[in-house]
C-alpha cells in the first residue's frame, strides 16, 4: 500500500537543530518532497531528493534518505521561530496516467525562544 | 493575479446546501487537484485533473465534484454539504521542476465549516 507516517510534533529550542522522520512504504516513490506550511497559508515546496541518493543539503537544511528502510529526515540547522511551521513529508510514485504524490499527515514544529 | 487564488477565503453553510469552491491558477499548469486537511489526516486528495477536459478521482471523492474547463479554472462543488466535509480545502497545480520532478504550487486555502 502507499503510506507516508510522521510524528505529529517537535518541540525545540531556538538555536538548536530541529530532526523531523518520516517512513514511507511504496518502494517504487522516484522522489520525495518536504513542504512547509506557515499558519493560515497553503503548502511551498522547501526541497526533494531523487530516490537514488541518500543525502541532499541545501543551506540549514539537510535531508537524509535511506532507502533500505524507507526513512526520510529532514534536519533544519540553527532553528529559528520563524522555522514554525508544519512540515510534509510527501513522496512521487508513479500511476497510471503519469504520477501521484502521497503526503504525510505533517509534523508541528514549536521552536522556543 | 500570481500563483492560485481560492475564493471565498472561509464559508460557513448550512447542511443540503450546495456549494462552489473556486480555483484559478495563471501559471498555465496542466494538472490540478484538490484536497482536504483535516487535524491527524494531513492532506487527503479528493480529485485531479490531468489536463483540461479530464479528472480523475483521488482518495477521497465522494460528495464532491469538478469540472475542468479551461488550463485555469478547476472548481470543486459539493452538491449536498454534510458535517464531515467541515474542513480546509486546498487547490494545487504542478508544474515540472527538472526531469520527472514536480512540484506542487498551493492556493492559500477556503475554510469550510458545515453545520
Amino acid at each position: 500500500g502507499e503510506d507516508v507516517e510522521q510524528s505529529l510534533f517537535l518541540s525545540v529550542r531556538e538555536g538548536d537543530s530541529s530532526v523531523i522522520n518520516c517512513t514511507y512504504t511504496d518502494s517504487s516513490s522516484t522522489y520525495l518532497y518536504w513542504y512547509k506550511q506557515e499558519p493560515g497559508a497553503g503548502l511551498q515546496l522547501l526541497t526533494y531528493i531523487f530516490s537514488n541518493m541518500d543525502m541532499k543539503q541545501d543551506q540549514r537544511l539537510t535531508v537524509l534518505l535511506n532507502k533500505k528502510d524507507k526513512h526520510l529526515s529532514l534536519r533544519i540547522a540553527d532553528t529559528q521561530t520563524g522555522d514554525s511551521a508544519i512540515y510534509f513529508c510527501a513522496e512521487s510514485i508513479q500511476n497510471t496516467g503519469g504520477f501521484k504524490t502521497i503526503f504525510g499527515a505533517g509534523t508541528r514544529l514549536f521552536v522556543k525562544a | 493575479i500570481a500563483g492560485i487564488t481560492q475564493a471565498p477565503t472561509s464559508q460557513i453553510l448550512a447542511a443540503g446546501r450546495r456549494m462552489t469552491l473556486r480555483c484559478t491558477q495563471d501559471m498555465r499548469h496542466n494538472a490540478m487537484y484538490w484536497y482536504r486537511q483535516d487535524l491527524g489526516l494531513g492532506l487527503r486528495l479528493i480529485h485531479y485533473s490531468n489536463t483540461a477536459g479530464t479528472t480523475g478521482k483521488g482518495e477521497v471523492p465522494d460528495g464532491y465534484s469538478v469540472s475542468r474547463a479551461n488550463t485555469d479554472d478547476f472548481p470543486l462543488t459539493l452538491a449536498s454539504a454534510v458535517p464531515s466535509q467541515t474542513s480546509v480545502y486546498f487547490c494545487a497545480s504542478s508544474a515540472r521542476l527538472a526531469g520527472a520532478v514536480s512540484t506542487q504550487y498551493f492556493g492559500p486555502g477556503t475554510r469550510l465549516t458545515v453545520l
